[in-house]
């Protein structure tokens, strides 16, 4: 089975700080995706990647980049932490390019920003 | 734009039959649909394609109607383990590599 790894699964940090969110899948996937999840809302995509050092604009970009350098690894920042980004973070990626392929989600990352 | 899902919650008894919609005001190219667990990362459960296809496993099945711009999921002789959270994900015609997930069914079932 694909495993998707998040590196943690609760994080607290403060208004102003950079954060890195860090996600690692196992099985050579080409896709990778971050969400956020909020309640009322369902996941909202931020920012996604369909090969190394490629990525693309989600719905919600705004206060976020992203980095692929390694195929396997997808990480997230946040390069000024504020308190509207208090939410779950779902990693995820699938096999290919394009929508014909079903998504393998992490377990999360609820980060609080104080 | 984020699909449309109804009902936002329903409360089933175990052997009850329900059906979650999704709908989209875009030309749909495919449909993906996911159960989260509470805690837990959401789990895919099937993908349909433009033609109207419907795709099925075990109780749980969905059909696309591409015409209408909808799917629907159809879980039959509930169990238990249905319970979660039940999301659609949509991608639109020439809407590039990303889904588009709507705001989620909660889906309870009781003995």
């Amino acid at each position: 089975d694909v495993k998707v790894t998040q590196s943690s699964r609760y994080l607290v940090k403060r208004t102003g700080e950079k954060v890195f969110l860090e996600c690692v899948q196992d099985m050579d996937h080409e896709n990778m995706f971050w969400y956020r999840q909020d309640p009322g809302l369902g996941l909202r995509l931020i920012y996604f990647s369909y090969d190394v050092k490629m990525k693309e604009k989600g719905d919600i970009p705004e206060g976020y980049s992203v980095s692929r350098e390694k195929k396997e690894r997808f990480s997230l920042i946040l390069e000024s932490a504020s308190t509207n980004q208090t939410s779950m973070y779902l990693c995820a990626s699938s096999l290919r390019q394009g929508v014909t392929w079903g998504y393998t989600f992490g377990s999360g990352t609820r980060l609080t920003v104080v | 734009q984020q699909p449309v899902q109804s009902p936002q919650a329903v409360i089933l008894r175990e052997g009850e039959d329900a059906v979650i919609n999704c709908s989209s005001s875009k030309a749909l190219y495919s449909v993906h649909w996911y159960r989260q667990k509470h805690g837990e990362a959401p789990v895919f459960l099937m993908i349909l394609l433009k033609g109207g296809e419907q795709k099925g496993h075990d109780k749980i099945s969905a059909s696309f109607n591409e015409k209408k711009q909808q799917s629907s999921l159809y879980l039959t002789a509930s169990q238990l383990s249905y319970s979660g959270t039940y999301f659609c994900g949509t991608a639109t015609t020439g809407g590039g590599n990303k889904l588009t997930f709507g705001t989620g069914t909660q889906l309870k079932v009781e003995l």
